[in-house]
């Protein structure tokens, strides 16, 4: 069975700190996908990134980046110098073979002014 | 483009009441997903739909929940009759294709039901 671990109900910081929204998964899969979406208080998921399962190289995009570590099933993203825009719930997904996604609880970031 | 196109956004009906929710996938894709977020939760899987098929149901409440996708685009998820319980946001998404689950979904705002 999947799981996603995340472990940070809320966070809460003021702009310009640089955040980090932890995120563990568990599969059986050997072939697996993980991603991240925001979802703003309007509600809709944004896709943010897609990361392979035999693609352990960190990805930048921008103020986002993310780490992807196999050894320790984890995959956190942080966001540099943070904005009042990135308030959101931010949710880690995890997908195998089967291609159904499943979600984490969710990371609520603050992001205050 | 357009994304996932979703209706009514908000709902507020009395239990035991029937209700449906409309989505529209983004053109071209062929998966269809139905998932249904309780507060503070994140999103649950309900059905998948490949074209016009019915892939993955196991998690639709079938005594109470139906659903379907007519011709392989549009999409209709239905509740009869609805319980307190049932108060959530359903959301529907689309991707490309399924299989190797590489594609990500695209999802539309959702509709925010409340059973009273």
């Amino acid at each position: 069975a999947q799981k996603v671990t995340q472990a940070q109900t809320e966070i809460s910081v003021v702009e310009k700190e640089d955040v980090t929204l932890d995120c563990v998964y568990e599969t059986r899969d050997t072939t697996y996908y993980l991603f991240w979406y925001k979802q703003p208080p309007s509600g809709e998921l944004v896709f943010l990134i897609r990361r392979n399962s035999f693609d352990e190289q960190n990805e930048i995009s921008g103020r986002y980046s993310w780490n992807f570590q196999k050894s320790t099933s984890s995959f956190n993203f942080t966001i540099t110098a943070s904005q009042v825009v990135d308030s959101a719930v931010y949710f880690c997904a995890v997908g195998g073979s089967q291609g159904n996604l499943i979600f984490g609880k969710g990371t609520k970031l603050s992001v205050k002014p | 483009e357009a994304g996932v196109v979703q209706s009514p956004r908000y709902k507020i009906i009395e239990k035991k009441q029937p209700v449906a929710f409309w989505c529209n996938p983004i053109s071209g894709h062929n998966t269809l997903y139905w998932y249904r977020q309780n507060l503070g939760q994140g999103p649950e899987l309900l059905i998948r739909y490949e074209n016009e098929e019915a892939v993955d149901d196991s998690q639709l409440p079938k005594d109470r929940f139906s659903a379907e996708r007519l011709k392989g685009v549009d999409s209709t998820l239905k509740i009869q009759p609805a319980e307190l319980g049932d108060s959530a946001v359903y959301l529907c998404a689309s991707s490309l294709s399924f299989g190797s689950g590489e594609n990500e979904q695209y999802f539309g705002p959702g509709t925010r039901l409340t059973v009273t």
